[in-house]
């Protein structure tokens, strides 16, 4: 297997700018989480899904964050407009169950100016 | 009371010497103790992971500590090496309650000098 797989690896935008990142869990796992890495606040949970079915999205930090998972295999995470202090690093992960361990993708370094 | 406190921040060992990452969490609920170990420009991995019913695990070079009663777990790797510098993260979580989601320390940098 793959592993989970993320891109682009690394995203420069402008400010006020749309960003789109994106994932494809491991197949077969029906969960499917968003987290945002930074210095300060280390790993934050943004979103996550199960079934395709956004189940707690409390983590977002504003109507700004969006997320989707059209299927089993896809979701998206989507800043619009982005700001400077949306550059971190984004990492999603994938489990099987309630019981499986989590497997991140390497991440995606955002870095708005 | 969600929040689990990881310490030391960052961490400087020598070859050979034992590397020891302390945590703390407030939440009685929780029943999963994972540790990741994060390499610069990936994602975080699973090393270790203990349950409350028992008190230490270990796995090689790696040993999990648990304190129930403290609400306290700690991470201690034996004879570390320089391949062994990378981010520790302890997480916690209450499978019964939140759907297993994991809470995660704030991490500890480790560096092992040669």
């Amino acid at each position: 297997d793959a592993g989970v797989i993320q891109s682009p690896r690394h995203e420069v935008t402008e400010m006020g700018q749309e960003v789109t990142l994106r994932c494809k869990p491991i197949s077969g796992h029906d969960y499917l989480f968003w987290y945002r890495q930074t210095m300060m606040r280390g790993l934050e949970l943004l979103i996550y899904f199960n079934n395709n079915v956004p189940i707690d999205d409390s983590g977002m930090p504003e109507d700004r964050f969006s997320a989707k998972m059209p299927n089993a295999s896809f979701s998206t995470l989507k800043i619009q407009p982005s700001e400077p202090r949306d550059s971190a690093v984004y990492f999603c992960a994938s489990r099987r169950g309630v019981l499986g361990g989590y497997t991140f993708g390497s991440g995606t370094r955002l870095t708005v100016v | 009371q969600q929040q689990v406190k990881q310490s030391p921040q960052s961490l400087i060992v020598q070859k050979g010497g034992i590397s020891i990452i302390n945590c703390a969490y407030e939440n009685t609920a929780f029943d999963y103790f994972p540790w990741y170990q994060q390499f610069p420009g990936k994602g975080p991995a699973l090393l270790i992971a203990i349950r409350p019913d028992v008190s230490e695990k270990k796995e090689g070079r790696v040993t999990i500590s648990f304190n129930k009663s403290a609400k306290q777990f700690s991470l201690h790797i034996m004879d570390s090496q320089p391949g062994d510098s990378a981010t520790y993260f302890c997480a916690a979580s209450n499978y019964g309650g939140s759907q297993g989601n994991l809470i995660f320390g704030k991490g500890t940098k480790l560096s092992v000098k040669p």
